[in-house]
């Protein structure tokens, strides 16, 4: 069974940094790309970023750019968001979102995502 | 960068009804072009890929169609179970965006 599990959400300040993990399984985590997208509270969807399976292709939406950092261990079956420089805009439910393929393309599943908050 | 566009925002229609939602990009995408259901409370759902491919276990009530930068999903005859928020996507380059979603509710 496919399962992604987040970690690492919560309440932080403008301008602190924050790490969130989702942990795989169910599926061979190396041979598929994997993105994070939010979702603020009663808005739409909005892709962050995403990696290929082994790593050498990323990219960003321009809202993040310079802020955040996606990576994975493929040896944990690990994604990973790192998230400087946090602005109020930033709050939203973080989803990690498993790719149907190597490359960067659709999402076929979702993780419950997980809460980060941004306030003073 | 390509901006979508999604209309209607939001429909009420009634069960049984035939539902057409809008997509479209600002340029041409070719067919990379999926379709997501959100139920209130729920995770999205991936239900058609290359504007048209139905899904393993989606309903053949949805279906999807378009190429280029017009693109369009269907329900044909509503159920109580599609309210739900439904929302586009673009794969084709490296910016993957979301429509604005439109959301779908009963008369």
């Amino acid at each position: 069974e496919l399962q992604l599990v987040e970690s690492g959400g919560g309440l932080v300040k403008p301008g602190e940094s924050l790490r969130l993990s989702c942990a795989a399984s169910g599926f061979i985590f190396r041979r598929y790309s994997m993105n994070w997208v939010r979702q603020a509270p009663g808005k739409g969807l909005e892709w962050v970023t995403a990696m290929s399976g082994s790593g050498t292709e990323t990219y960003y939406a321009d809202s993040v750019k310079g802020r955040f950092s996606i990576f994975r261990d493929n040896s944990k079956e690990s994604l990973y968001l790192q998230m400087d420089s946090l602005r109020v805009e930033d709050t939203a439910i973080y989803y990690c979102a498993k790719g149907d393929e190597d490359f960067v393309r659709l999402i076929d599943f979702w993780g419950q995502g997980i809460l980060v908050t941004v306030s003073s | 960068d390509i901006q979508m566009t999604q209309s209607p925002p939001s429909l009420s229609a009634s069960v049984g009804d035939r539902v057409t939602i809008t997509c479209r990009a600002s340029q041409v995408i070719h067919n990379y072009l999926a379709w997501y259901q959100q139920k209130p409370g729920e995770v999205p759902k991936l239900l058609i890929s290359a504007a048209s491919i139905l899904e393993s276990g989606v309903p053949s009530r949805f279906s999807g169609s378009g190429y280029g930068t017009d693109f369009s999903l269907t329900i044909s005859g509503l159920q109580p179970e599609d309210v739900a928020t439904y929302y586009c996507q673009k794969y084709n380059v490296d910016h993957f965006t979301f429509g604005p979603g439109t959301k779908v509710d009963l008369k």
